[in-house]
C-alpha cells in the first residue's frame, strides 16, 4: 500500500490561512469518511486535529478545518499563528481493515 | 485520565526480535482499538497495525505481514506488538495510540503512547 501523496512543505505567514492536500487513488478513499489529519512537534508524539474528514476533537482550535472532495482530502489552518509550525500528516482507512499515511508536510510560518 | 505508557528503549541484532509494551489506563481497555504506528528517522509516520482488545482479533499493513505479532492481556490492561526478523531499516520509534471511533476503530488515534526507541544494530 503505498503512502497517501501530501506536499513536501507549506509556508505562510502569521495570520493567513494555508490549505494541506493528501491525495489517492479512488481505492484509497473509496466511499469512506475516515480520514484523519495529526500535528507533530519536533521530538513530540503525534496529536490527532481532525477525525472523520471534518470532525474536531475536544479542544482543538476551530482554525483547523477538514474537507474532502473526491480522491483528495485538505487540511485547512486558518490565522496562522507560530506555534502551527510542525509535521502535518493524514491518515486513512483504505480497504481490508488497513489504514496508510500520508509523506507528511512541514509547515513553515514565516 | 487516559493514558498510554510504553516500555524503554530497546537494542537488538539484525535477525532477532523485539516486543513493545503499551499499557493503558484510564478507561476500559476492551471499548477501544489500540493502533501502532512507526517513525524512523526523520521520516514520516507509517501505520503498521492494529489490534482489537476485547477478542484480540488483529491486521497489519502488508509490509509487515508474517513479521508482527499483536497480543493484549486483560488482565493488566496492555497490549503488546512483537516484530521479528529485525533488519536495520526497523530502527525507529515505535507508538502505540488508542482509536476513539468505536465500535470498530476509524483511524482517529487520539491518546498516544510516549514512543519507544528500537535500534537494530550489529
Amino acid at each position: 500500500q503505498s503512502a497517501l501523496t501530501q506536499p513536501v512543505s507549506v509556508s505562510g505567514s502569521p495570520g493567513q490561512s494555508i490549505t494541506i492536500s493528501c491525495t489517492g487513488t479512488s481505492s484509497d478513499f473509496g466511499t469512506y469518511n475516515l480520514v484523519s489529519w495529526f500535528q507533530q512537534h519536533p521530538g513530540k508524539a503525534p496529536k490527532l486535529m481532525i477525525y472523520e474528514v471534518s470532525k474536531r476533537p475536544s479542544g482543538v482550535s476551530n482554525r483547523f478545518s477538514g474537507s474532502r472532495s473526491g480522491n483528495t482530502a485538505s487540511l485547512t489552518i486558518s490565522g496562522l499563528q507560530a506555534e502551527d509550525e510542525a509535521d502535518y500528516y493524514c491518515c486513512s482507512y483504505v480497504g481490508s481493515s488497513r489504514g496508510v499515511f500520508g509523506g507528511g508536510t512541514k509547515l513553515t510560518v514565516l | 485520565q487516559v493514558q498510554l505508557v510504553q516500555s524503554g528503549a530497546e537494542v537488538k541484532k539484525p535477525g532477532a526480535s523485539v516486543k513493545v509494551s503499551c499499557k493503558t489506563s484510564g478507561y476500559t481497555f476492551t471499548d477501544y482499538y489500540i493502533h501502532w504506528v512507526r517513525q524512523a528517522p526523520g521520516q514520516g509516520l507509517e501505520w503498521m497495525g492494529w489490534i482489537n482488545p476485547n477478542n484480540g482479533g488483529t491486521n497489519s499493513a502488508q509490509n509487515f505481514q508474517g513479521r508482527v505479532t499483536m497480543t493484549r492481556d486483560t488482565s493488566i490492561s496492555t497490549v503488546y506488538m512483537e516484530l521479528s526478523g529485525l533488519r536495520s531499516d526497523d530502527t525507529g520509534i515505535y507508538y502505540c495510540a488508542r482509536d476513539v471511533i468505536r465500535p470498530h476503530g476509524g483511524y482517529a488515534l487520539d491518546y498516544w503512547g510516549q514512543g519507544t526507541l528500537v535500534t537494530v544494530s550489529s
